[in-house]
């Protein structure tokens, strides 16, 4: 099946310091990808909407400031969390749409940790 | 963001036990989605229906699409250890290019030696 690929897989960074976080689809091209945050033990929560050339469509409580989304091509999706917190550590997972109305495909995760 | 009800919360069985997990929604959704999420990776998609009353089986697993299209049920028959992980189901929106999922709060599924 289709591969979407999340780069780092894992970050640990100082407070205050922003973080960049990719997602590829290696085998596909997406017009649409979206991001997900994933506190321990908890559900997937949509953050925004990532369209290629586009502003991306945040959901109701996410910080467009904090988190700067830039779909620049059709096999990426860049998430940057600015001057991080502590509070900002979890598991971001990107996924990707194959096409209008196709099958989602989801990446392997990133996770952040600041400290 | 809005979340759909999924029970139980957890679940601890024994090896070759049958599993039943269920999703239900306020809001109506035109697919409904079944994944499982092992420590540390994204989802992966278990099985996924789009029809309401649709009945579909993949291996040992079998889900059903309610008929008034706010619930879901997924069925593990015959449980391995590695069937063990969290276990979603996700709506997804009714209209066309509305694309984003909706996902449920989680089933955590454990074999018991």
């Amino acid at each position: 099946g289709a591969v979407v690929s999340q780069h780092p897989s894992w970050v640990i960074c100082k407070s205050g310091t922003s973080v960049k976080i990719e997602c590829r689809s290696l085998d596909f091209q997406a017009t649409t990808m979206f991001w997900y945050r994933q506190f321990p033990k908890q559900s997937l929560m949509l953050m925004a909407t990532s369209n290629e050339g586009s502003k991306a469509t945040y959901e109701q409580g996410v910080e467009k400031d904090k988190f700067l989304i830039n779909h620049a091509s059709l096999t990426l999706s860049t998430l940057t969390v600015t001057s991080a917190h502590p509070e900002d550590s979890s598991f971001y997972i990107c996924s990707a749409l194959q096409g209008a109305g196709g099958e989602l495909f989801f990446g392997e995760g990133s996770r952040l940790t600041v400290l | 963001g809005q979340q759909l009800n999924q029970s139980p919360q957890s679940m601890f069985i024994q090896e070759g036990e049958d599993v039943s997990m269920n999703c239900t929604s306020s809001s109506i959704f035109n697919t409904w989605l079944w994944y499982k999420q092992d420590p540390g990776e994204g989802p992966v998609l278990l099985i996924a229906l789009y029809k309401a009353g649709e009945l579909t089986s993949n291996g040992r697993l079998t889900a059903q699409f309610g008929i008034t299209r706010k619930d879901s049920f997924l069925n593990i028959s015959a449980s391995i250890p590695s069937d063990v992980g969290i276990y979603f189901c996700a709506g997804q929106g009714s209209n066309f290019g509305n694309e984003k999922l909706t996902f449920g709060t989680g089933t955590r599924l454990t074999i018991i030696p």
